[in-house]
């Protein structure tokens, strides 16, 4: 079996800073998916990766950006952090990505802004 | 947009007890229909998944689909205490795109010793 490590667990910032998460796979898997879940609300896609070097909006991507520079690991970066991003970030990945397949999670950063 | 709404928002029950959750999602041609258990402080983790009418038996756990009235079912039977948890219905209308999930916000489920 494989493992998502995301880091750090908890991240703390200031409003208007810049902030990277790192999340890595050792599933082989093609697709990465970054995913916001603030409580009340259903979990949103940020950002999905199909393989290295490519990069996809979802519907939450105003505010951030992502890298993925290899097959094993996908970052995301809150542009200018806001005190309304408190928020759990989820990394997860799928062989091809499509609905038909297991998404597995990281266990997730949380997002506090001072 | 595809909606999907998850009832009821919480439960609570003793140990042994036949659970049963709800998700009702807004279109019919909906694929792809996944149920997701997530532990406090952990990702979710995949449970089952259902794309034909009917229903799909794993272990425990039962689900039930019914097109028609855009409704799914999970039924998780001799609950135990590490059965609590939050359980996310997520829903696809696309089967070649996982990008395409809509996820309910979950129920949350505590089981009494």
């Amino acid at each position: 079996g494989g493992i998502i490590t995301q880091t750090p667990k908890f991240l703390i910032g200031q409003e208007g800073q810049k902030l990277t998460l790192k999340c890595q796979q050792n599933f082989n898997h093609d697709t990465m998916y970054w995913y916001r879940q603030d409580s009340g609300k259903g979990l949103r896609l940020i950002y999905y990766s199909i393989t290295e070097n490519d990069l996809q909006k979802g519907d939450l991507s105003e505010g951030y950006d992502a890298s993925r520079e290899k097959k094993s690991s996908f970052s995301l970066t809150v542009t200018s952090a806001q005190k309304n991003e408190m928020a759990v970030f989820l990394c997860a990945s799928s062989i091809w990505g499509t609905s038909a397949e297991t998404l597995y999670f990281g266990s997730g950063t949380r997002l506090t802004v001072l | 947009q595809e909606k999907v709404q998850q009832s009821p928002e919480s439960l609570i029950v003793p140990e042994g007890a036949m659970v049963s959750l709800n998700c009702s999602f807004s279109d019919s041609a909906s694929q792809s229909i996944w149920w997701y258990q997530q532990h406090p402080g952990k990702g979710p983790k995949a449970l089952i998944s259902i794309f034909s009418n009917g229903n799909k038996k794993e272990g425990r756990l039962t689900v039930y689909l019914n097109r028609a009235s855009l409704h799914v079912s999970l039924h998780i039977k001799d609950s135990q205490p590490s059965d609590s948890a939050v359980y996310l219905c997520a829903v696809s209308d696309n089967v070649g795109d996982n990008s395409k999930l809509i996820w309910g916000l979950g129920t949350s489920l505590v089981v009494n010793p």
